[in-house]
């Protein structure tokens, strides 16, 4: 079974530039997730779908964070502008009945 | 949002100690509590799933325990070995997909 795929693993951008992370989740899998992970702290939750549905994204700086899940499989997370805050790892998982995920290996995004 | 502390933040033990850590969050609106593990550069890996009180998982040496009305769990490691570094988060869950996650405890140990 192939495991939840993310890409880039490294991105170095300047402040104020955009950035795209992009995840395609386990096969079948209905509820997918995109979590900030900042040096010394523990994973923050973005955001949550189910299928192509948003069902949580109450911690998302919408202002300037952005994800879409576009026919409930593959999802993107959009930064822009980026800041120099934003720089963390950006982990994807996927869940199929809410008994726990499976991550990705993660994007770590580097805002000079 | 769940308000979920892991203690210690770090932690370094030399190898063949024994050590644990803990998990403590909120006991209302509990649904399950899953621990991970994370080397750096890899995936968290899923360790354990635990949903009734006093329920006991083990893994090799690794072991924990659930207490869901005064809301903590404690991960034991016997015999710590190198490739047990990692960081250890635990991630309680409301409901059927809520999970928020600790700042995880560090362990490193020391050959």
């Amino acid at each position: 079974e192939a495991g939840v795929a993310q890409s880039p693993r490294y991105k170095i951008i300047e402040k104020r530039q955009s950035v795209a992370f992009w995840c395609n989740p386990i096969s079948g899998h209905a509820t997918l997730y995109w979590y900030q992970q900042i040096l010394g702290q523990g994973p923050k939750l973005l955001i949550q779908f189910q299928n192509n549905g948003v069902v949580d994204d109450s911690q998302l700086p919408k202002d300037r964070f952005s994800a879409e899940r576009l026919k409930g499989v593959d999802s993107t997370l959009k930064i822009q502008p980026a800041k120099l805050e934003d720089s963390a790892v950006y982990l994807c998982a996927s869940s199929l009945n809410g008994r726990g995920a499976f991550f990705g290996q993660g994007t770590r995004l580097t805002v000079v | 949002i769940l308000n979920v502390e892991q203690s210690p933040q770090s932690l370094h033990v030399q190898e063949g100690d024994s050590t644990n850590f803990t998990c403590s969050f909120p006991s209302s609106n509990f649904y399950a509590l899953h621990w991970y593990r994370w080397e750096t550069a890899k995936s968290p890996e899923a360790l354990f799933v635990m949903t009734l009180n006093g329920d006991e998982k083990k893994k090799g040496r690794i072991s924990a325990t659930l207490n869901t009305k005064e809301g903590y769990s404690y991960l034991y490691i016997k015999g710590s070995q190198p490739e047990d570094s990692a960081t250890y988060l635990c991630a309680p869950q409301t409901g059927a997909n809520n999970l928020f996650f600790g700042t995880g405890t560090r362990l490193t140990v020391i050959p």
